[in-house]
């Protein structure tokens, strides 16, 4: 079993919709979690961080870690076409940047005008 | 967040040749920095560790040979692709952070070996 499970999608929803994102994971060390965009040939885009459990909002974007169940979710609201990317979740056992993180596969999002 | 610039951005090289890439950390001075390689359609995974001063510390199943990894200063770290063949064709990135949460990434470089 790997480290991080990620589903590649494609994931196509109309635009306007809510989309979630998932990533469970094995490591119940890891205490730092993210969530990356990175558009074709592009290096990943920070979204959001969140430390331990619980929700994080930031915009039409909300990120949310359930550690007792090893699950972490990316919701996005109002989805625009130009969101339409590929969706990476990382995770971390330390915050102090002195550990490389470890990503899902990422999901191949499209939105739909 | 952490500003980290790449380059290049793209080559192509023979097969045999070597490549050397390069990652600037721009508004922060970075002992530690990463690099990773990602496959089409596959996560990034982690290749080594470059720490400023002293040797990288690679993954597991990574040729520390064939993958050379220098931290010179505390701007920059350089990953030189030793004899490339046609499977090191990969999208190389590396990332540089203060704390992890505002890991940021440098704009990748594609390498292509023929």
């Amino acid at each position: 079993q790997k480290e991080v499970e990620q589903d590649p999608g494609p994931l196509s929803v109309p635009e306007g919709a809510i989309v979630s994102l998932n990533c469970t994971y094995s490591n119940s060390a890891f205490q730092y979690f993210m969530w990356y965009r990175q558009y074709s040939r592009k290096g990943p885009e920070l979204l959001m961080y969140t430390y331990s459990s619980g929700n994080k909002e930031d915009g039409r974007f909300t990120a949310q870690v359930d550690k007792s169940s090893k699950y972490i979710s990316l919701f996005i609201r109002d989805s625009q076409p130009s969101d339409s990317a590929t969706y990476l979740c990382a995770m971390s056992e330390s915050g102090g940047g002195a550990d490389g993180l470890t990503f899902g596969k990422g999901t191949h999002l499209i939105i739909q005008p | 967040g952490a500003v980290v610039s790449q380059h290049p951005s793209r080559v192509i090289c023979k097969s045999g040749t070597s490549v050397k890439i390069e990652c600037r950390s721009l508004d922060f001075q970075a002992t530690t920095m990463f690099w990773y390689r990602q496959f089409p359609k596959q996560s990034l995974m982690l290749m080594a560790t470059s720490n400023e001063g002293s040797k990288a510390t690679y993954e597991q199943g990574v040729e520390k040979d064939k993958f050379l990894i220098n931290h010179a200063s505390l701007t920059l770290s350089t990953l030189t692709v030793t004899s490339a063949h046609p499977e090191d064709s990969s999208f190389y990135i590396c990332s540089a952070s203060r704390e992890v949460r505002d890991t940021n990434f440098g704009p990748g470089t594609r390498l292509t070996v023929l």
